[in-house]
């Protein structure tokens, strides 16, 4: 089981400039989370996906951020325009049914 | 707004130890509750989780839940210096997946 995949690793953008976040959930996986973390704030959740289908998406912080799970096995973050204030570590999970999240190893973004 | 709350630290204890580590949260009708491990640079690894009332032990560790006082705790015995980390206590509301996090203790074992 390769776990969570996400990419890039790191990332550093312009302000403006459209980043893009992927994610591959574990096989058999079916709900997918996208969390932000920063020292202040800690681990917030952003979206939920459950079976492909957008749940819960109180957490995303305004529209320049959206978030799509076109399939079961890939799912995307994008925010657009970026800001200084966006740079995070940004964490996909899955889970299966109720089960105990699994998490990538996250994509650290730096917005300059 | 749900809220977990948990003491930031540092948390030092010496090697051998036990270090106890301490989480609130704000809704009686939380159900599920998770310790997750996080290394400094590192994702969230889950190391124990609990439904009911009391303790549950997994080799070194033992998490307490009491929902009456609304506390989870996560005590590790024998602390090692390896267990140097920032511990993530997490709370769900309905959707058992759906967690929401404290800001972590950091801890640290020192020789």
């Amino acid at each position: 089981d390769a776990g969570v995949i996400q990419s890039p690793r790191h990332e550093v953008t312009e302000m403006g400039q459209e980043v893009t976040l992927r994610c591959k959930p574990i096989s058999g996986h079916n709900s997918l989370f996208w969390y932000r973390q920063t020292m202040m704030r800690g681990l917030e959740l952003l979206i939920y996906f459950n079976n492909n289908v957008p749940i819960d998406d109180s957490g995303m912080p305004e529209d320049r951020f959206s978030a799509k799970m076109p399939n079961a096995s890939f799912s995307t973050l994008k925010i657009q325009p970026s800001e200084p204030r966006d740079s995070a570590v940004y964490f996909c999970a899955s889970s299966y049914q109720n089960s105990p999240l699994h998490f990538g190893n996250g994509t650290r973004l730096t917005v300059t | 707004q749900k809220e977990v709350e948990q003491n930031s630290g540092p948390l030092s204890v010496p090697e051998g130890a036990i270090a106890s580590l301490n989480c609130t949260y704000s809704d009686r009708g939380s159900q599920s509750f998770f310790w997750y491990r996080q290394y400094s640079g590192k994702s969230p690894e889950l190391i124990m989780f609990i439904y009911s009332n009391g303790d549950k032990e997994d080799g070194r560790f033992t998490a307490q839940l009491n929902k009456a006082s609304q506390y989870v705790s996560l005590l590790i015995r024998d602390s090692q210096p390896s267990d140097s980390a920032t511990y993530l206590c997490a709370v769900t509301w309905g959707t058992a997946s759906k967690l929401t996090f404290g800001t972590g203790t950091r801890l640290q074992v020192t020789l």
